[in-house]
């Protein structure tokens, strides 16, 4: 059964810096994997989607990469701003095809 | 496209009365989920349809519980009789296909007192 661990739960850090959150899986049979972020109250907001075949996608100050032999992903924020203050949940489609599971979220806080 | 669209956002009802959550999916998405996020078990698959029909529908917690999508652009969540423990943040979401990437809407909040 696969299951989805997401460390540090909670992460505070002053604004600007460069930081990493990180995501693990048991099975590393996945179609691909998902990173979301969740803001207070609000819906879920996708970031990125890795594929399987793919190790890491970039969207502007975001980068994501994908290790399936040793069940990992990492979220990289570059140059961190208050507005990235949200849960950040990453989530692996696995062999149902269309079930996503889900990480517990690390609530990030970025001090100005 | 303005994303996925549920209503309403907030809903606070009686033990006992009925409640429905309504969905509209992204245009030209085929695959629509409803799911449930509660502080004790996170997020949770109810339902989930492929082309209008319910694919797997293991996840609805028990018979107070259905779900349907009478065509690609709505879908219903109904709760009947709803119970305090029902209370939480619902959430629908759709993709193209099932295994691409997921767009959610904006939930809608659930408390029944």
């Amino acid at each position: 059964k696969q299951e989805v661990t997401q460390i540090p739960a909670a992460l505070s850090v002053p604004e600007g810096e460069n930081l990493v959150l990180n995501c693990s899986f048991t099975d590393s049979a996945i179609y691909n994997l998902q990173w979301f972020r969740q803001d207070p109250g609000k819906g879920l907001t996708s970031l990125l989607l890795i594929q399987s075949s793919q190790r890491e996608q970039t969207s502007g100050r975001l980068n994501a990469s994908l290790d399936k032999s040793s069940g990992r992903s990492t979220l990289y924020i570059a140059a961190s701003q208050p507005g990235d203050s949200a849960t950040y949940l990453c989530a692996v489609n696995g062999d149902s095809n269309y079930q996503l599971i889900w990480g517990a979220g690390t609530k990030l806080i970025i001090k100005p | 496209d303005a994303g996925v669209i549920q209503s309403p956002r907030h809903e606070v009802t009686e033990m006992g009365q009925e409640v429905t959550l309504r969905c509209k999916p992204i245009s030209g998405h085929n695959s629509l989920f409803w799911y449930r996020q509660t502080m004790m078990r996170g997020l949770e698959l109810l339902i989930y349809f492929n082309n209008n029909v319910p694919i797997d529908d293991s996840g609805m917690p028990e018979d107070r519980f259905s779900a349907k999508m009478p065509n690609a652009s709505f879908s219903t969540l109904k709760i009947q009789p709803s119970e305090p423990r029902d209370s939480a943040v619902y959430f629908c979401a759709s993709s193209m296909p099932p295994n691409t990437e997921a767009f959610f809407g904006q939930g809608t909040r659930l408390t029944v007192v």
